[in-house]
């Protein structure tokens, strides 16, 4: 079956700029999450998601970071006023409320000049 | 807060040789620990998990690791490793749906 997709695969802004990252979760997956992906790092958490619900959001590092699902479904993060510091992968999982595994998608490279 | 230490940021090593990837985790509850692999351009994908029961646990492709709780650790093993084994190997750990990544070991099979 689909895993999880995300688009673009590849994203190139100017400093100051605003973007938009997208997630298809696998088809059934209630719960979706978000994560940054530094270079050289492991993935950090940002949000999590369970169906349209934003359960927690502790790990989105400043209000110009923006997450929502409104039909419980695909997933957009919005990064308003882009910095170079926000340059990274992000990464999108998704998993059913019952399962502890997390399954990735490709992740978005974003690259702030 | 949970934190895990993946201590080998790189690990050479030959081809048909055994090779462990340390992994060793903070926590004061219990928590569930993964092992997700990333071959180069592609995705996260897991390799194994431990949730409860036995404490060594086995992936389809000759991968292994154990839990200990004493250590707080749990290392992946292989006893014989393939060129195809070439990939970024992260250790996570579970606490009520958010995950708790390494830094990530690389590991380099060579001919």
């Amino acid at each position: 079956g689909a895993g999880v997709s995300q688009s673009p695969r590849y994203k190139v802004a100017k400093r100051g700029q605003d973007v938009a990252l997208r997630c298809d979760p696998i088809s059934g997956h209630v719960s979706l999450f978000w994560y940054q992906q530094a270079l050289g790092q492991g993935p950090e958490f940002l949000t999590y998601f369970q169906n349209e619900a934003q359960l927690d959001k502790s790990g989105l590092p400043s209000d110009r970071f923006f997450a929502e699902r409104p039909e419980g479904s695909v997933s957009t993060l919005k990064i308003q006023r882009t910095q170079q510091e926000d340059s990274a992968v992000y990464l999108c999982a998704s998993s059913l409320p019952t399962q502890e595994t997390q399954y990735f998608g490709p992740g978005t490279r974003l690259l702030v000049l | 807060a949970q934190s895990v230490t993946q201590l080998d940021s790189q690990v050479p090593v030959f081809e048909e040789a055994p090779v462990e990837l340390r992994c060793n985790y903070s926590s004061s509850v219990s928590v569930y620990l993964f092992w997700y692999v990333q071959y180069p351009n592609q995705g996260l994908q897991l390799l194994l998990k431990y949730l409860s029961g036995s404490t060594l646990v086995e992936s389809i492709n000759g991968f292994e690791a154990e839990f200990n709780k004493s250590q707080t650790s749990f290392h992946l093993r292989k006893p014989s490793v393939h060129i195809s084994d070439t990939a970024e190997y992260f250790c996570a750990v579970d606490n009520f749906n958010k995950f708790y990544f390494g830094s990530g070991t690389k590991l380099n099979v060579k001919p």
